[in-house]
């Protein structure tokens, strides 16, 4: 069971639209529609931004997407602003009732 | 409002075990929609998913760390525990305790509350 794959940081300036993206396989993410995203700022516990792929939870803007293409999701923050620079990680579940996490990535808003 | 608190020893013994406690308040722990998990981050490092928990007690582990861990539920407390033995240094983290929605045939998918986390520190 290996961590999904995401790139270590990523930037953007205010307006503008960022996308990070989560790769693993065709036994997790590539297999199933269970991929969810979370968002953590430094000493705090991670939040949930994105789940089923790309369902948002009750009080997550609507700038924040999420989508699936083969064995790659992606999460798409458009209109950044400087609230949105944090760690965002992607987890999918991977069959037999377990789940991984990606690696994480750095938003950083320029 | 749910809310979900870690607690136990912030410092445990190389080759001992480690045993936390997540306290769930504002809703019950028994409830058929939900499992309940634990997350592991190392300092400076990303999340890792070590387990989840029904409330019947039926259990799902991370396969590398299966050999290690137990998680246990006490519903007349609304609590569930973790506990990881011989611990290493790397297993020094925070932990976090969180709740998992439930999606029928599956288990828990998503994870839609956190606590606040505990830091666990492994050394002699």
């Amino acid at each position: 069971q290996s961590a999904l794959t995401q790139p270590r940081s990523v930037s953007g300036s205010p307006g503008q639209s960022v996308t990070i993206s989560c790769t693993g396989t065709s036994s997790d993410v590539g297999a199933y529609k269970y991929v969810s995203w979370y968002q953590q700022y430094p000493g705090k516990a991670p939040r949930l931004m994105i789940y089923d792929v790309s369902k948002r939870p009750s009080g997550v803007p609507d700038r924040f997407s999420g989508s699936k293409s083969g064995n790659t999701a992606s999460l798409t923050i458009s209109g950044l602003q400087a609230e949105d620079e944090a760690d965002y990680y992607c987890c999918s579940y991977t069959g037999s009732y377990t789940l991984v996490f990606g690696g994480g990535t750095k938003l950083t808003v320029l | 409002q749910l809310q979900l608190q870690e607690s136990g020893p912030g410092q445990v013994k190389p080759s001992e075990t480690l045993s936390l406690t997540c306290t769930v308040s504002g809703g019950s722990i028994s409830s058929t929609s939900y499992y309940w998990g634990w997350i592991r981050q190392p300092p400076g490092k990303g999340l890792e998913w070590i387990g989840s928990i029904f409330y019947s007690g039926t259990t799902y582990y991370n396969p590398s760390l299966k050999s290690r861990v137990t998680i246990s539920v006490d519903t007349s407390k609304n609590q569930f525990s973790l506990r990881l033995s011989s611990v290493t240094a790397a297993d020094t983290a925070m932990y976090y305790c969180a709740r998992l929605d439930r999606t029928p045939g599956i288990s828990g998918t998503h994870f839609d509350y956190w606590g606040q986390g505990t830091l666990v520190t492994v050394s002699s």
